[in-house]
């Protein structure tokens, strides 16, 4: 079964504004979940480990201003899109440890 | 730069027919290897893992590891039309590094 959820399922928003995706741990705790994307027609990316309680760790390349990470609570990390763009739309996805190698049901996020 | 292959394909198969996948990996200290299932438009799904050298089954799925050649392989007896999707490759290289590097995924297209 599912290890975690995520919502919204999908998304679209306008150009400039900002979004916020969920990600659940279900029935267990979870200090260090991952946020990845995957573009159309690519593969998966690891953006950032979220940690509860502390900063989020970010791949190379990945902006820290642009992709807001909060990991308050043992069963929740959020990430926060701001100032979206088209090529920010892509497939989001999350998973957590000590399940990482299952991810969540993604959400898709189309910026108009 | 840790780096994983595949074989963009498209693979195309006859219904019952053996799929073999093929995946290479740069990193020689990997130990963790995971084969997933992407059906388009949804999040990978895992079907197989494997960590130490030889074959692994599960039902229809074989996983082969060659850590020497730093290859592995995914092997789908009895292709059904239904195992039509993107495999996904990724390589984990333990320890207290969690992070997932992906292959850029081979299409499979199993024909009735």
């Amino acid at each position: 079964g599912a290890v975690v959820s995520q919502h919204p399922s999908w998304v679209i928003c306008k150009s400039g504004t900002s979004v916020k995706i969920e990600c659940r741990s279900l029935d267990f705790q979870a200090t260090t979940m991952f946020w990845y994307r995957q573009f159309p027609k690519q593969s998966l990316m690891l953006m950032a480990t979220s940690n509860e309680g502390s900063k989020a760790t970010y791949e190379q390349g990945v902006e820290k201003d642009k992709f807001l990470i909060n990991h308050a609570s043992l069963t929740l990390s959020t990430l926060t899109v701001t100032s979206a763009h088209p090529e920010d739309s892509s497939f989001y996805i999350c998973s957590a440890l000590p399940y990482e190698q299952y991810f969540g049901p993604g959400t898709r996020l189309t910026v108009t | 730069q840790k780096e994983v292959e595949q074989n963009s394909g498209p693979l195309s198969v006859p219904e019952g027919a053996i799929a073999s996948l093929n995946c290479t990996y740069s990193d020689r200290g990997s130990q963790s290897f995971f084969w997933y299932r992407q059906y388009s438009g949804k999040s990978p799904e895992l079907i197989m893992s494997i960590y130490s050298n030889g074959d692994k089954e599960d039902g229809r799925f074989t996983a082969q590891l060659n850590k020497a050649s730093q290859y592995v392989s995914l092997l789908i007896r009895d292709s059904q039309p239904s195992d039509s999707a993107t495999y996904l490759c990724a390589v984990n290289s333990g320890g207290s590094n969690y992070k997932l590097t992906f292959g850029k995924g081979t299409l499979l297209t199993v024909n009735p």
